[in-house]
C-alpha cells in the first residue's frame, strides 16, 4: 500500500522569501507524483506532475519540484513567494500504469502555506 | 470548457435523510472518482469507476453507494446520512494522468 507524508501541516513565510514544502512517499512499485493547490473555498488545481524523465519538474506559478527516488521524496519549492500563493498544497502519489492501478491517487494530509506581508 | 461539474454545491441534511450527489464530466474520460476532504485528513477515496457500468470501493466506502449508468455521470448516494459524513466531497475524472477535479460539494449533516 502507498502512503504520503507531508512533513509540515503549516508553513508561514514572509513575502518574497523562498519556501520548500516537503513530501515523502512509500511505495513498493514505481510511482507517479503530483502536487495540487487548493485556494480557499475552491477545488484542486494541478501544480505539477512527475511521470518520467527529468527529475526536476517545473509547474505553474513559478513552482518546481524534484523527484528523489533514493530518498522517496518529492519536495515542492519556490524561490520567492507572493501573497497570492497562500493556499493549501497537497502531495499525491499514484502507482505507475503497470499493475492495474486504475490511476487512483493517495493524498498527503496537506500543508497550509501562509504568506505574510 | 465545463470539465468536471458537481451538483449541488452546498447542502444541509438532517440525520437519516438521503441524497444523491451528481458528478458530470464532458471530457469522455473512462475513470471517475469520489473523494471526501476533512480538515487535517487530506482527500480520501470513497469509490471509483473504471468505465460505464462499473464501480469499486476505495479507502472509505462505508455509508455510501455509487452508480455509473452513463459514461459521463458518476452518482454518489447517501442512503441514511450521519453527522460523520459532514465533509466536502470532490469528484474527479481521468483517462490517464493527471486527474481533473470538480469544485466540490459542501455537505453538512445535522
Amino acid at each position: 500500500a502507498q502512503s504520503v507524508t507531508q512533513l509540515d501541516s503549516q508553513v508561514p513565510v514572509f513575502e518574497e522569501a523562498p519556501v520548500e514544502l516537503r513530501c515523502n512517499y512509500s511505495s513498493s512499485v514505481s510511482v507517479y507524483l503530483f502536487w495540487y493547490v487548493q485556494y480557499p473555498n475552491q477545488g484542486l488545481q494541478l501544480l505539477l506532475k512527475y511521470l518520467s524523465g527529468s527529475t526536476l519538474v517545473k509547474g505553474i506559478n513559478g513552482f518546481e519540484a524534484e523527484f528523489n527516488k533514493s530518498q522517496t521524496s518529492f519536495h515542492l519549492r519556490k524561490p520567492s513567494v507572493h501573497i497570492s500563493d497562500t493556499a493549501e498544497y497537497f502531495c499525491a502519489v499514484s502507482e505507475g500504469d503497470s499493475g492495474g492501478s486504475n490511476y487512483k491517487l493517495t493524498f498527503g494530509k496537506g500543508t497550509l502555506l501562509t504568506v505574510n506581508p | 470548457n465545463a470539465g468536471v461539474t458537481q451538483t449541488p454545491k452546498f447542502r444541509v441534511l438532517k440525520t437519516g435523510q438521503s441524497m444523491t450527489l451528481l458528478c458530470a464530466q464532458d471530457m469522455n474520460h473512462e475513470y471517475m472518482y469520489w473523494y471526501r476532504q476533512d480538515p487535517g485528513m487530506g482527500l480520501r477515496l470513497i469509490h471509483y469507476s473504471v468505465g460505464e457500468g462499473t464501480t469499486a470501493k476505495g479507502e472509505v466506502p462505508d455509508g455510501y453507494n455509487v452508480s455509473r449508468l452513463k459514461k459521463q455521470n458518476f452518482l454518489l448516494g447517501l442512503e441514511s446520512a450521519a453527522p460523520s459524513q459532514t465533509s466536502v466531497y470532490f469528484c474527479a475524472s481521468t483517462d490517464g494522468q493527471p486527474q481533473h477535479f470538480g469544485d466540490g460539494t459542501r455537505l453538512s449533516i445535522l
